[in-house]
């Protein structure tokens, strides 16, 4: 069935530091695919989201790329802040979640 | 954006005992809501899928006679876990959308403690 695979962290940065938390499927046919985000005592919402290959989602400086050739969406932040410490799920459109992956940014 | 709401935000009740969970959109009409367990540091494990008018559809391993899911109307979704164990402790959350495809918007979550 399909899956979703995510690095588990935790992780823990610097600000200003460079940010990749990878994620990858298993799915049949083309999902869609989104990176959600939960701030500490909040409820999730929408990060990005990229509906089809080669597709790009990006928001807040964070940016994922639809990789069908290696059932990849990575997640890359060039510059993080300590406001971005949260945790973050990579999931498919049937609401498959990852693990998530807490991020903690440190000034 | 689209808001979600749940009630109650915290819920403690005793063994053999039944508790109603809503899941409210606010501001859209949810056609598709689905309901999840989180465990502590966890993911969020899918329970089902529920559809306005339509019966819910479970996820393997989730016993649909225990978690039962009410979508009467587009924007109102109840989950309501009968004979509550203290095994059902858990955060359940709900999220909706325009279908299965779109942009899922999530409530805060309810904490439920069976004692």
């Amino acid at each position: 069935g399909d899956s979703v695979t995510q690095m588990e962290g935790p992780v823990t940065l610097s600000e200003e530091a460079f940010l990749t938390i990878n994620c990858t499927y298993t799915a049949t046919g083309y999902p869609s695919l989104f990176w959600y985000v939960q701030y500490p005592g909040e409820g999730l919402q929408l990060l990005l989201k990229a509906t089809k290959a080669d597709d790009k989602g990006s928001n807040k400086g964070f940016e994922a790329t639809y990789r069908k050739e290696t059932t990849s969406f990575h997640l890359e932040k060039g510059s993080v802040q300590v406001s971005d410490s949260a945790v973050y799920f990579c999931a498919l459109n049937d609401m498959r979640f990852g693990a998530g992956t807490r991020l903690t940014v440190k000034p | 954006g689209a808001v979600v709401s749940q009630h109650p935000s915290r819920v403690i009740c005793k063994s053999g005992t039944s508790v109603k969970i809503e899941c409210r959109s606010l501001d859209f009409q949810a056609t598709t809501m689905f309901w999840y367990r989180q465990f502590p540091k966890q993911s969020l494990m899918l329970m089902a899928t529920s559809n306005e008018g339509s019966k819910a559809t479970y996820e393997q391993g989730v016993e649909k006679d225990k978690f039962l899911i009410n979508h009467a109307s587009l924007t109102l979704s109840t989950l309501t876990v009968t004979s509550a164990h203290p095994e059902d402790s858990s955060f359940y959350i709900c999220s909706g959308g325009q279908g299965a495809k779109d942009t899922q918007y999530f409530g805060p979550g309810t904490r439920l403690t069976v004692l």
